[in-house]
């Protein structure tokens, strides 16, 4: 079964632009979770998604927002972006949001704003 | 509010050491701490987890040792190999309540020199 696929893998913006990160879970996998992981936070949650209806939040400003299709694949958006989002942007994907089992990460989209 | 302390936030052994990495946590309703291990370029993945009814679980060289009264666990690596350099993260979340998204600390960056 193929994992989770993020794509681009690395992207480099300016400040003030928008960026959108794709992520496609493993085939099954209902529920898609979003982390940003920096060197100096380590990994934050952002926001989890299910049924194409967002579930959970993490406390992150409103530019930073998500969705999901009905194929479970999942976006998610930065808008207005600041030198201190450049991150790498994890996804997760697992069978269901109502329970708990494990989640599985993609390799990242590693996003540069300069 | 950071509610997962890890420490340390790097460490280096030797070939055959046994390097430990710690944990704190401070919400009582958390009931599953799982480890993570990333890899350069990759996402993380699940090592090993522990819930508090047991206070040690044996994974290959992983061992976690769970204190419940101090709310504390950490990590053992045993006969530490240098394949095992990685990144560590400690995570918690409450498995039985409404919202089971995880929280992580801040990483441990373990290097195993040869």
């Amino acid at each position: 079964k193929a994992g989770v696929t993020q794509t681009p893998r690395y992207l480099i913006k300016t400040r003030g632009q928008q960026v959108t990160l794709s992520c496609s879970p493993i085939s099954g996998h209902r529920s898609v979770s979003w982390y940003q992981q920096t060197p100096g936070q380590g990994l934050q949650f952002l926001f989890e998604y299910f049924s194409e209806t967002q579930r959970n939040k993490g406390n992150f400003p409103g530019r930073f927002s998500g969705r999901q299709f009905s194929n479970s694949r999942s976006e998610m958006n930065v808008s207005t972006l600041e030198l201190g989002d450049s991150a790498l942007y994890l996804c997760a994907s697992k069978v269901d949001y109502r329970s708990y089992n494990e989640q599985f990460f993609g390799p990242g989209t590693r996003l540069t704003v300069l | 509010q950071q509610q997962v302390k890890q420490s340390p936030q790097s460490l280096i052994v030797q070939k055959g050491g046994i390097p430990i990495i710690n944990c704190a946590y401070e919400n009582t309703a958390f009931d599953y701490f799982p480890w993570y291990q990333q890899f350069p370029g990759k996402g993380p993945a699940l090592l090993i987890a522990i819930r508090p009814d047991v206070s040690e679980k044996k994974e290959g060289r992983f061992t976690i040792s769970f204190n419940k009264s101090a709310k504390q666990f950490s990590l053992h690596i045993m006969d530490s190999q240098p394949g095992d350099s990685a990144t560590y993260f400690c995570a918690a979340t409450n498995s039985g309540g409404s919202n089971y998204k995880l929280t992580f600390g801040k990483g441990t960056l373990l290097t195993v020199n040869p």
